[in-house]
């Protein structure tokens, strides 16, 4: 069975660098042609899909986040990554790590950007 | 991008009773290859969001049968033929076929 788990930080100081990786057992990241998620769930706007990365690197970004955002994957441990620069109140929310984009979520994280 | 209206954005059901969640897409999700990139998600109260419905019509694994998927080009339904009490939360349609993927605003279900 195909889980993943998010691990990261739960308190963020605004202006700093939010990172959360996501550990997938159960399947090989590489075993097949899928892409590999982020999503988060904000007060502010509800449900979003933040950035995916396939297994060779290649990726892609929400337009609205992409100037502080990086996604990486390190296929040795079998997990993905995530980073965040320059975190405000707004980033403030649950983040969910999905293989593909759609099944299954991870159980997520909750992430709060406070002083 | 792709915007994603989904209607109505709360529904009361009475159990036994169906219930149907709609979901218009600004453009047509129809990919070349024939299907359509358009997935459906209930999420309880406290939990991620669970896959029911991938590319319109496919009900994913461990999913009732009560639940279904239909529509093409710009319209999805996603029905209820017989509503449960575990049917309770929000349901959400997400556009998977073009970045940014973006989901609807949501439907809240709750029992009468």
């Amino acid at each position: 069975q195909v889980h993943l788990q998010e691990s990261g930080p739960g308190l963020v100081r605004p202006s700093q660098t939010l990172s959360l990786t996501c550990t997938v057992s159960g399947t090989s990241i590489i075993s097949a042609d899928y892409y590999w998620s982020w999503f988060r769930q904000t007060p502010g706007k509800g449900l979003e899909w933040i950035a995916f990365i396939y297994h060779s690197g290649s990726a892609s970004y929400s337009p609205s986040l992409k100037s502080r955002l990086s996604i990486s994957v390190d296929t040795s441990k079998n997990q993905f990554s995530l980073t965040l620069a320059s975190v405000t109140a707004a980033d403030t929310g649950v983040y969910y790590c999905v293989r593909g984009s759609g099944y299954p979520w991870g159980q997520g994280t909750l992430v709060t950007v406070s002083s | 991008d792709i915007v994603m209206t989904q209607s109505p954005p709360s529904l009361s059901v009475t159990p036994g009773e169906p219930a149907s969640i709609s979901c218009r897409a600004s453009q047509s999700l129809l990919n070349h290859n024939g299907y359509h990139y358009l997935e459906w998600f209930l999420q309880r109260p406290g939990q991620s969001p669970q896959l029911l419905i991938y590319l319109g019509s496919h009900r994913a694994s461990g999913v009732p049968d009560r639940f279904s998927g239909s529509g093409s080009g710009t319209d999805f339904t996603l029905k209820i033929s017989r509503v449960e009490p575990e049917d309770v939360g929000i349901y959400y349609c997400l556009q998977a076929l073009q970045t940014p993927l973006t989901f609807g605003g949501g439907t809240r279900v709750e029992m009468k």
